[in-house]
């Protein structure tokens, strides 16, 4: 039973350089989201969806692009990464309706950005 | 708007208890709970549903105060099992996507 799973683990990326965070989830949530999580600040939001097709943008979503082509599979983005995106990244999957549902999360990616 | 968490941070001995509040400025429809251990994800404790419903969770229970705009999270008899970072999230964000407040860390010593 995988749950939401992510990769990779941890990335060490240059100031300027790209990469693709993976996300996957094997509950047939229609719900997914990308949070970052930065040292005593909680969790921000940064693109969430709410079906194959369909995403929208969170409170944080500059820098970022994400994609939803299958329901199992929520990609998240960063172009031209910059030292301000070094952060533990979580993505989080839901069965449907935000405020009623749990959220399951993924064991996050550790991103620096030197 | 971001819920407010209280206090930032405790500490335990282990069976001692604790109370861990969350409060919006905005008119709240449910409340969820998760705790984060260090390097770990959050995980799911419970949800609170508009009614002012009380839920619990082996020992950790939570409150639900609509009128207030307020929820709290009761750990009776601490473990050293209970330690971790606690969240509260608020429906508030774009599209009543949830809002997490910043934490509060609990540490339950031996």
């Amino acid at each position: 039973n995988a749950g939401v799973t992510q990769t990779p683990k941890f990335r060490i990326l240059k100031i300027g350089q790209s990469m693709t965070l993976q996300c996957t989830q094997d509950m047939n949530h229609n719900y997914m989201y990308w949070y970052r999580q930065d040292p005593g600040m909680g969790l921000k939001l940064i693109y969430y969806s709410v079906g194959a097709g369909i995403t929208d943008k969170g409170e944080v979503p500059n820098g970022y692009n994400v994609s939803r082509s299958t329901t199992e599979d929520f990609p998240l983005r960063l172009e031209l990464a910059a030292p301000s995106q070094t952060s533990v990244y979580f993505c989080a999957s839901s069965y449907s309706d935000r405020g009623s549902q749990p959220q399951h999360f993924g064991d996050g990616t550790r991103l620096s950005i030197l | 708007q971001q819920p407010v968490q209280s206090p930032q941070a405790v500490i335990l001995r282990e069976g001692e208890d604790a109370v861990i509040n969350c409060s919006s400025s905005k008119a709240l429809y449910s409340v969820h709970w998760y705790r984060q251990k260090h390097g770990e994800a959050p995980v799911f404790l419970m949800i609170l549903l508009k009614g002012g419903e009380q839920k619990g969770h082996e020992k950790i229970s939570a409150s639900f105060n609509e009128k207030k705009q307020q929820s709290s999270l009761y750990l009776t008899a601490s473990q050293l099992s209970y330690s971790g970072t606690y969240f509260c999230g608020t429906e508030g964000g774009s599209q009543g996507n949830l809002i997490f407040g910043k934490g509060t860390k609990l540490s339950v010593k031996p």
